[in-house]
This record gives C-alpha cells, structure tokens and sequence, in this order.
C-alpha cells in the first residue's frame, strides 16, 4: 500500500500521559495535514505543513500540541499531559500542492482513548 | 466565519430511488466545495469538487450561490453507495491553502435493497 500510513493504529492512554502519533505521506507529497474528528462529527483541521514549514496552526491546537515534520517527509503530533477531551480520530492527510488540482489523501488515521 | 451545514445526519432509500445529500454553506469569500466519502472500513477520500463539474459514480453536485448550497444527488441509488458523506469548504483566499478544510458533520447514507 503507497498511500498514507499511520502509526500507531489505536493508543490507549491514561490522563497525563504524554503520546506521539506518526504520519507517513505519500512520498512526493510535499503537504501534510493533520486533522482531528470526534463522535458524530466531521474532521477539524489543526494543522499543515509545507516540506518541513509549519505554514498553518488552528486554535484548537493548543499549547500541549506538538506537530512536527523534520525532513519534509514523515510527521510526528505529540499530545502532552493527555486529557480525556483529547480523545479522538487523528488523521492525517498528504498533497501535491498545485492551487486547482491539490487534492487530499487521507491516512486511517489513529485512534486515541484517554482513559 | 465559515460554516458548513450537513442537516440530515442519517438518510435511508431504497436502491434504484433518487438521493440527495444537503449541504449549506456560510461564507463571505469565494468558496470551493468538496464532497468527501468514506465507505465502511475504509479512508476518508474525495468524492468530487466543485470546480471540476464533474460526475463520479453517478453523483453530481451544482454549487447554487444565491442559495448557499452544494447538494449531492444521484438520480439512482446502488446499494454500494451506502457510505458516510462529508461536504467540505475550502477558502479561495490568496495564500491559502485548498488542504484547509471546513467540513460538516457528515451525512450517512443507508441504501436499501
């Protein structure tokens, strides 16, 4: 599969503990998002990165989150002190941009329960 | 503020039946509308956009200004079709980028044998 890969696939954690989720693009795309969807709701955006730049944060991001894309290829989303308002569906999604014909594709995304 | 509204959050027909998923929109820009799908067990992937005017798997959507509106239909419903639907808003602001999206609270379609 050459698509977009997420890691891990479920975590489950203890409030106050801090968790690291992984993204891996697909390999010439030079955007990544992160996306967060909760229980009956559509995805929220949080954040994106242009090669290594972190061009965009959302104000649900807040300050215990941590996105970061070292070498413009994979990315990494730390939750510090983890909460049970934390736990959600990350997703994550990668792109060729190209104003009219970006299009995203999306990865399983990762399921995190904060117990 | 941008606001994308999905008003039904579960819609059932019957197969060979005409469907149409709602979608309203606010805002004050120039906006492009996507439908999103995702199928049981499987990603989140584009369905169709606006800009593009196109058909995919028999479903079109027109973007209706005046109405705030991108409906999706398809005038004959497959039992493959059954999915949860995402609309979703991106800004057409310079800088902006199309990956930013505002989605709705998805719609999920039942088709019926």
């Amino acid at each position: 599969d050459t698509g977009v890969s997420q890691d891990p696939r479920h975590k489950i954690t203890k409030r106050g503990q801090n968790v690291t989720f992984r993204c891996d693009p697909i390999s010439e795309h030079n955007r990544l998002y992160w996306y967060r969807q909760t229980l009956g709701q559509g995805p929220e955006f949080l954040t994106y990165f242009q090669n290594e730049a972190q061009l965009e944060k959302s104000r649900l991001l807040s300050d215990r989150f941590s996105a970061e894309r070292p070498k413009g290829s994979f990315s990494t989303l730390e939750i510090q002190r983890t909460e049970q308002g934390d736990s959600a569906m990350y997703l994550c999604a990668s792109s060729l941009s190209g104003r009219s014909k970006e299009k995203l594709f999306f990865g399983s995304g990762t399921q995190l329960s904060v117990l | 503020a941008q606001r994308v509204t999905q008003p039904e959050k579960l819609l059932s027909v019957f197969k060979g039946a005409p469907v149409e998923l709602k979608c309203n929109y606010s805002y004050s820009g120039s906006p492009e509308l996507f439908w999103y799908v995702q199928y049981s067990r499987q990603r989140l992937q584009l369905l169709l956009r606006h800009i593009s005017r196109e058909s995919i798997k028999g479903f079109t959507a027109d973007l209706n200004k005046g109405e705030t509106s991108f409906h999706l239909k398809k005038p004959f419903a497959q039992e493959e079709d059954s999915a949860m639907y995402y609309c979703a808003l991106s800004k057409v602001d310079r800088g902006s980028t199309l990956g930013r999206l505002y989605f709705g609270r998805g719609t999920q379609l039942t088709v019926w044998p």
